[in-house]
């Protein structure tokens, strides 16, 4: 199993640009959620889903769409890029609510 | 708004001291409490988590952690540190009051181990 893998490992985005961090998962996870991690800020949810065709919005979420059409996709889009978004983003699946979380190895975005 | 405290934002100890971290969370019902260690330029891992029963969770490493429901803490200690032990240790509980299916995190305890 690769677990969870997240495309791109880094990027660099200027201002208004809109892009797409992917995310998949081989395990068969019901659960898929996206983290952003900020120093001193610790992991803040910014969306999640419960299984294929729902999704729901965590503590952060302006700013960012998802969707998850597949039980392993659950990519994360931003819109419109702003400096506030520099950030690194996780993004993690288990296989129910309570169960352990498996992260991902982040991508480390930067936004000029 | 749930949420988790983690009391200290940078420990520093030397090899073979022991090590606890404090953690309360805000929410009186039923919890499944957990706490990640992030190793330098590395992603999330869990280190141990709990559910019911013994209160007293044993987790990798050497690491454990007591669940004290009267005081909402689910502290995490070992009673002797490696410099390998070198991390960010974060806090996390999960509940699912009032529909809201998520997993809250604290802000997270820079751990430095001084060989």
């Amino acid at each position: 199993n690769a677990g969870v893998t997240q495309t791109p490992k880094f990027q660099v985005l200027k201002t208004g640009q809109s892009m797409t961090l992917q995310c998949a998962q081989d395990m068969n996870h019901e659960y898929m959620s996206w983290y952003r991690q900020d120093p001193g800020m610790g992991l803040r949810l910014i969306h999640y889903s419960v299984g294929a065709g729902i999704t729901d919005q965590g503590e952060v979420p302006n700013g960012y769409n998802v969707s998850r059409s597949t039980t392993e996709d659950f990519p994360l889009r931003l819109l419109s890029a702003a400096p506030s978004q520099t950030s690194v983003y996780f993004c993690a699946s288990s296989y129910g609510l309570r169960d352990e979380q498996y992260f991902g190895p982040g991508t480390r975005l930067t936004v000029t | 708004a749930q949420s988790v405290s983690q009391h200290n934002h940078h420990v520093i100890l030397s090899e073979a001291a022991s090590l606890e971290l404090g953690c309360n969370y805000s929410y009186g019902g039923t919890v499944n409490l957990f706490w990640y260690v992030q190793y330098p330029g590395q992603h999330l891992q869990l280190l141990l988590k709990y559910f019911s029963g013994d209160p007293l969770v044993k987790g990798i490493k050497g690491f454990e952690a007591e669940f004290i429901k009267s005081k909402f803490s689910f502290n995490l200690r070992k009673p002797s540190v490696q410099w390998s032990d070198t991390a960010e240790y974060f806090c996390a509980f999960f509940n699912s009051g009032a529909g809201s299916y998520q997993l809250t995190f604290g802000k997270g305890t820079k751990l430095s181990v001084i060989p």
